[in-house]
């Protein structure tokens, strides 16, 4: 059964300091593997990570993908109150299977 | 707001009506598909049509029945649906599904079964 395992589940910082959000997953046939990011709504899209070593970057976020290792990290830097939510890491292409979720909080 | 449009936001619903829940995108994508999400868990796959049949359905109850008229258009029918369907029902779309395409998703229907 394909499995996708976030950590840490749930995390709490300043404003201005950096994190990291992890994604470690086992599938069968792997395709792509997306980070979204969920306020109250719809998950929004952040990443499509597809080939190893290769960093995706937009402002301040940025994701890399190990294919040997099974992982993926988001990272986040100098963090604003407005980066507060649910960060979900999904594995597939048809069938996308979501990780648990790491929900952030930026405390002013 | 989403390029996914799912209407409506919010549905009330006693456990003998039948409603339906409507989702339209104008992306050009030809593959759609409907989730469920519960509080604080991530969304679960529920249905995957592309071209506009269906390609996926993951072993869902027969109480919820999917239909794609067209392209554009997705809808969810609902009839003697159970308390614990209570749910997030998100729509989403992508070009297609035998490509590497992120899905997008719309808001949601929030529906709450009495």
């Amino acid at each position: 059964e394909d499995k996708v395992v976030q950590s840490p589940l749930s995390l709490v910082v300043h404003e201005g300091d950096t994190v990291t959000l992890n994604c470690s997953y086992e599938v069968t046939n792997f395709r792509s593997l997306l980070w979204y990011k969920q306020e109250k709504k719809a998950p929004t899209f952040l990443f499509m990570l597809t080939s190893s070593g290769i960093e995706k970057k937009s402002g301040r976020l940025s994701s890399i993908l190990d294919k040997k290792e099974l992982f993926s990290i988001l990272n986040i830097t100098a963090t604003q109150t407005g980066d507060s939510a649910v960060y979900l890491c999904a594995v597939g292409a048809q069938k996308l299977v979501f990780g648990q979720g790491t929900r952030l909080t930026i405390n002013p | 707001d989403t390029e996914v449009t799912q209407t409506p936001k919010h549905l009330v619903m006693g456990m003998t009506n039948k409603k339906s829940l409507k989702c339209e995108q104008h992306m050009g994508h030809r593959a759609m598909y409907w989730y469920k999400q519960k509080a604080k868990k991530p969304p679960e796959l529920m249905f995957v049509y592309s071209y506009e049949k269906l390609s996926i359905n993951e072993s869902v109850p027969s109480r919820f029945s999917p239909e794609c008229p067209n392209s554009s258009l997705l809808n969810l029918h609902l009839h003697a649906l159970q308390p614990e369907d209570s749910a997030l029902y998100l729509c989403a779309s992508s070009q297609g599904i035998g490509r590497n395409q992120p899905q997008h998703f719309g808001d949601g229907t929030r529906l709450s079964i009495l």
